[in-house]
């Protein structure tokens, strides 16, 4: 079966520091892998996803099949990054989303 | 246009008692999902309705748990004896057309506290 891991679940750093979020998953098949965030009182969104290779808010990340890893990276981080952070997996059997248990971000001043 | 919504937005119910929570997705997404965020755990899927195919239940964690989707689009997860292990966030997502590419549009949730 499918699995996403998000080994951290608080990242704090610093306000212009690098920021990477750590994903990693196992799954049989071809992955397609997500990043959605949450930012406070506001509902669940994508950030982006591995098939479009963009970068979104500053953010990347490389899918590494090799090392089944989907890191998310900023080279210089925000306080408006603040947000709970969740990798996310797509069975294409199943349709829906496999989801890490989130890491949350703390960028302070 | 408007998104997913979702009602309540809140609901406290007594252990024992049935609750019935609802989804309206965004107008001409074919495909909806129902997940369960529960304290400190990541989102965990429930069921996936994708126009009108069989509903894929495989996500449901016991019998007390049911869903169906009238007309295509409104969506409606019961939860029946409610259990406190039931108190979480249950989301509702849609998609244009269910394809794993897609990206899933989330509804605020309703949040669920059984006493």
């Amino acid at each position: 079966a499918q699995r996403v891991t998000q080994p951290e679940k608080l990242l704090s750093v610093f306000k212009g520091a690098p920021v990477e979020l750590k994903c990693n998953y196992s799954y049989s098949g071809s992955p397609e892998l997500f990043w959605y965030v949450q930012y406070s009182r506001q509902r669940l969104q994508l950030l982006l996803r591995h098939i479009s290779r963009e970068s979104i808010k500053g953010f990347t990340a490389d899918l590494n099949k090799g090392e089944t890893s989907f890191h998310l990276k900023k080279p210089f981080a925000q306080e408006e990054d603040s947000a709970m952070y969740y990798c996310a997996l797509a069975d294409t059997g199943r349709r829906a989303l496999t989801f890490g248990s989130g890491t949350r971000l703390q960028v302070q001043p | 246009g408007a998104g997913v919504s979702q009602s309540p937005s809140n609901k406290v119910t007594e252990k024992g008692k049935d609750v019935e929570l609802r989804c309206d997705p965004i107008s001409g997404h074919t495909a909806l999902y129902w997940y369960r965020q529960s304290l400190g755990q990541g989102l965990e899927f429930l069921i996936y309705f994708q126009g009108n195919s069989a509903p894929d239940k495989s996500g449901l964690p016991s019998d007390r748990f049911s869903a169906e989707r009238t007309g295509g689009s409104v969506s409606t997860l019961t939860i029946q004896r409610t259990q406190q292990e039931d108190s979480a966030v249950y989301l509702c997502a849609s998609s244009l057309a269910g394809g794993e590419q897609e990206t899933q549009y989330f509804g605020p949730g309703t949040r669920l506290l059984v006493l």
